[in-house]
């Protein structure tokens, strides 16, 4: 079975924080790593993808990706009230000669004006 | 352009009705996706197409239909369905389906089953 697993939440931070949102997966096969946005009855945006290990950052987001592990992060600098949202990790799992992009369940983020 | 267009923007339709849901995508993606989401879960995969060619099928009941008519078409036929398919489905495309590109997500279509 195929799982990307996160944590719930709520994570709740105070605006100007750093906000850190956790991600594991199952399978040790897997290339590729997302992380979404997804506000309110709204449909996921891609915010950041990451395929190799080490650190990739666009802004004030951070992306983490340890293997070893099966780890990812998302770090987000300077939170703001507008970065309150679900934030969905996906991860590409294979199946024969195609691929699956499976979500964890989110983890919604809440920054306190 | 990042662009994926999903119609209806919202569907009711009662349990013995049939309808289409359409996705439509010009960034020459060659993989296509439909995904279905309840409130408050994350988005459940159901089908993938690659090349125009169903590759995935998540044991999806027969009352949910999917076609690709062309490489920048998905269509997803409705029939005989229950309240519980009441949900927002979800169209993504990817440039490939491969595991390292990214995949663009419509802005989904509300279904309520009455």
């Amino acid at each position: 079975q195929k799982e990307v697993e996160q944590n719930s939440g709520p994570l709740s931070v105070p605006e100007g924080a750093i906000a850190s949102l956790n991600c594991t997966y199952s399978d040790r096969g897997s290339q590729s790593f997302f992380w979404y946005r997804q506000y309110s009855g709204k449909s996921p945006e891609l915010i950041m993808s990451i395929y190799s290990n080490g650190d990739k950052e666009d802004g004030r987001f951070t992306a983490q990706l340890n293997k070893a592990s099966q780890y990812v992060s998302l770090l987000i600098r300077d939170s703001q009230p507008s970065d309150s949202a679900t934030y969905l990790c996906a991860v590409t799992f294979r199946v024969d000669s195609s691929y699956k992009l499976i979500f964890g369940s989110g983890t919604r983020l809440l920054v306190r004006p | 352009d990042t662009e994926v267009t999903q119609t209806p923007k919202h569907l009711v339709m009662g349990m013995t009705n049939k309808k289409s849901l359409k996705c439509e995508q010009h960034m020459g993606h060659r993989a296509m996706y439909w995904y279905k989401q309840k409130a408050k879960k994350p988005p459940e995969l159901m089908f993938v197409y690659s090349y125009e060619k169903l590759s995935i099928n998540e044991s999806v009941p027969s009352r949910f239909s999917p076609e690709c008519p062309n490489s920048s078409l998905l269509n997803l036929h409705l029939h005989a369905l229950q309240p519980e398919d009441s949900a927002l489905y979800l169209c993504a495309s990817s440039r490939v389906a491969t595991g390292v590109t990214e995949a663009f997500f419509g802005q989904g279509t509300r279904l309520t089953v009455v």
